[in-house]
């Protein structure tokens, strides 16, 4: 069965420092990778995917996140943080036979200003 | 939230009614699922559709039913509420190709006195 996993129920970071939040998988065949973002009161945002091709994908609001297939993560991260980008993070990873779609448990991300 | 509504947004219903929350879509997309999001469990399936009459059945199904009678809505029915459904309630649809992307509704919150 596939699935992913957010080792992190929250991460806090200072404003301006690099982020990142951590999501490993486990799928049979390709795996097809996404990040959302949920704030408060609204529904989840896409963010980024990985279908095929380069290992870096650059996504909206600056955020890009990198595939590494021989450690089966798909890391999520942004350069220098910002206050806004305080939010829920989810990972999830589409089933390709069905399309169905499994999500993490999210992962709390705090910008300290 | 890329062409979908959810309605009703809130609703407050007793233990034992039957509710029925709707989703509806303008993107024309061929697959539309409904999640459900708790703390600490991320977002679970519920039911998904992949046309119209067609339907199957997520990791957590029990006590719910669905409906798909035009490609543009699909229903979640609680055949009798139970306070453990008290929960955020997400739409969600995609276009079903290898590349595409998922997209969510605002979301519905129902409690269950």
């Amino acid at each position: 069965a596939q699935s992913v996993a957010q080792p992190e129920d929250q991460v806090n970071v200072a404003e301006g420092n690099p982020l990142t939040v951590k999501c490993t998988y486990s799928v049979s065949g390709n795996p097809y990778l996404f990040w959302y973002v949920q704030y408060p009161n609204r529904g989840l945002q896409f963010l980024l995917k990985y279908i095929t091709g380069d290992n870096l994908v650059k996504g909206s609001y600056g955020f890009e996140a990198e595939f590494n297939k021989s450690q089966t993560s798909f890391h999520l991260k942004k350069p220098s943080a910002l206050v806004s980008d305080s939010a829920l993070y989810f990972c999830a990873v589409r089933d390709t036979g069905t399309y169905k779609y499994i999500f993490g448990t999210g992962t709390r991300l705090k910008v300290l200003a | 939230d890329a062409g979908i509504t959810q309605s009703p947004r809130h609703k407050v219903t007793e233990t034992g009614t039957p509710v029925t929350l709707r989703c509806h879509q303008t993107e024309n997309h061929r697959y539309m699922y409904w999640y459900r999001q708790d703390p600490g469990h991320g977002l679970r399936l519920i039911h998904y559709s992949y046309g119209v009459k067609d339907t199957d059945k997520g990791e957590v199904s029990d006590g719910y039913s669905v409906s798909r009678s035009k490609t543009e809505d699909f229903l979640l029915t609680l055949e009798s509420a139970t306070s453990s459904q008290t929960s955020v309630y997400f739409c969600a649809i995609s276009e079903g190709r290898s590349t595409d992307t998922q997209y969510f509704g605002p979301g519905t919150r129902l409690t269950v006195l």
